[in-house]
């Protein structure tokens, strides 16, 4: 079973900054299984990258998605106060399902 | 517009039953897989089961192999969740999620706000 490791678990930043995301897999990922979600709280996750870099309808450009084989970055290019909040990674093991890092918390310094 | 919403949580003894329903509505429900998330409190996303459109291909998280089983109803464009012998474990707030179309890329393109079961004695 291939694990994700999202890293940092907490980022402090202040809105206007560049946020990195990390996600690490315990083997090589193909690229159109790895999707990233933001989750606030009493809301439903949403998509917003899939196939690692291709952002889903209505995501702002701020947010890009990249990498390959076991690491992927999630990279939030100027911090709005609207995405603070917790990413997911998430990977598809075919017959095993669907597995997802542990998050990564984004708050406000 | 597009939605699904959640029902059928509650508080539940350990050892107990559990029946959760999804309704699905604003789009074709029998084209789509679907599948449960849940999130227990201060933890992240776990993914529970899926099935396919035609419920021929069902899968499980290991943990939940045995206990939980998914199922649909594409007659009434519901999916559902039986837990039996819950445990304090189980304690989370329960996902429908919907699997985008096309199979060249695998991610969950709609889900619900969730309903919320709590197994406790």
């Amino acid at each position: 079973e291939i694990v994700l490791t999202q890293s940092p678990g907490t980022l402090s930043l202040s809105p206007g900054e560049r946020g990195t995301l990390s996600c690490r897999a315990t083997q090589s990922v193909a690229g159109r299984y790895l999707a990233w979600y933001q989750h606030k709280p009493g809301q439903a996750p949403r998509l917003l990258i899939y196939g690692a870099s291709t952002r889903a309808t209505g995501i702002p450009d701020r947010f890009s998605g990249s990498g390959s084989g076991t690491d992927f970055t999630l990279t939030i290019s100027r911090l709005e106060p609207e995405d603070f909040a917790v990413y997911y990674c998430q990977q598809y093991g075919s017959s095993r399902g669907y597995t997802f890092g542990q998050g990564t918390k984004l708050e406000i310094k | 517009e597009a939605q699904l919403v959640e029902s059928g949580g509650g508080l539940v003894q350990p050892g107990r039953s559990l029946r959760l329903s999804c309704a699905a509505s604003g789009f074709t429900f029998d084209v789509y897989a679907m599948h449960w998330v849940r999130q227990a409190p201060g933890k992240g996303l776990e993914w529970v089961a899926g099935l396919t459109l035609n419920s021929a291909n069902v899968g499980y998280a290991d943990s939940m192999r045995g206990r939980f089983t998914i199922s649909r109803d594409n007659a009434r464009n519901s999916l559902y969740l039986q837990m039996n012998s819950l445990r304090p474990g189980d304690t989370a707030l329960y996902y429908c999620a919907r699997e985008a179309l096309g199979g060249s890329y695998w991610y969950f393109d709609l889900w619900g706000r969730g309903t919320l079961v709590t197994v406790s004695s």
